[in-house]
């Protein structure tokens, strides 16, 4: 049963303009999410996260936003860069440990 | 500092037949997770160690899966006997005690690709 669902498995987007990546989660205990970034024949790489006590978190040009009540969670990338090119992947934990994850959106950042 | 590291990279296999996967964490990383990744799916969680012991099985499929972690440092992952089902990516992770950092973050290796024939 997949509790984190990424509905879009792809985008394509300008360099220099916007990235919004989504994704829904079902389970309400899930308290601390993330987001993971993949290229080709690489392991994922953490990207960042953020807590379910908060609603947004920024970190350079990534900004993540958490909507409780909707059980809802996007990913900003302004602007966007060749290099931003890769599969995302939204994650999600109730006890630190144990993620579980979305099925990935692969971004492709065209010039 | 190394990162976690996985051998073999890739492993085509029949039906039938036992492979065994390695991990060797991040040194000083208590924390050790096995997940998988089938078909461009979603990558799913198969189990955590702490040190040497399993703190969570809950994603393992069946019993012809056996992972092991012994004296604490790298792991196993044995499938055996391997069916077409078992195909995917295998990644390993690993992370400190999170009462050391604000969060427990998990650094994954490259993944091993096993493809059963």
């Amino acid at each position: 049963d997949q509790q984190v669902k990424q509905n879009s498995p792809s985008l394509s987007v300008q360099e220099g303009r916007i990235s919004i990546l989504n994704c829904d989660y079902t389970n309400s205990m899930f308290d601390y999410f993330l987001w993971y970034k993949k290229y080709p024949a690489e392991g994922p790489t953490f990207l960042i996260s953020i807590s379910s006590i908060k609603d947004k978190n920024e970190d350079g040009r990534f900004t993540v936003f958490l909507n409780k009540s909707a059980k809802h969670l996007s990913l900003h990338i302004v602007p966007s860069q060749p290099g931003d090119s890769a599969v995302y992947f939204c994650a999600a934990s109730v006890d630190d440990y144990k993620l579980s994850f979305g099925a990935g959106t692969t971004v492709t950042v065209r010039a | 500092e190394a990162g976690v590291t996985q051998f073999p990279s890739h492993s085509v296999i029949e039906k039938g037949q036992t492979v065994t996967l390695r991990c060797d964490p991040i040194s000083g990383h208590d924390n050790l997770y096995w997940y998988r990744r089938v078909m461009g799916k979603e990558i799913k969680f198969l189990l955590h160690f702490v040190k040497e012991s399993k703190q969570d099985e809950s994603g393992m499929p069946n019993n012809r899966f056996l992972a092991e972690r012994t004296g604490g440092t790298y792991s196993t992952l044995k499938v055996q006997p391997a069916e077409l089902e078992d195909s995917g990516v295998y990644f390993c992770a690993s992370s400190q005690d999170p009462r050391e950092s604000s969060y427990n973050e998990q650094f994954f290796g490259p993944g091993t690709r096993l493809t059963v024939l």
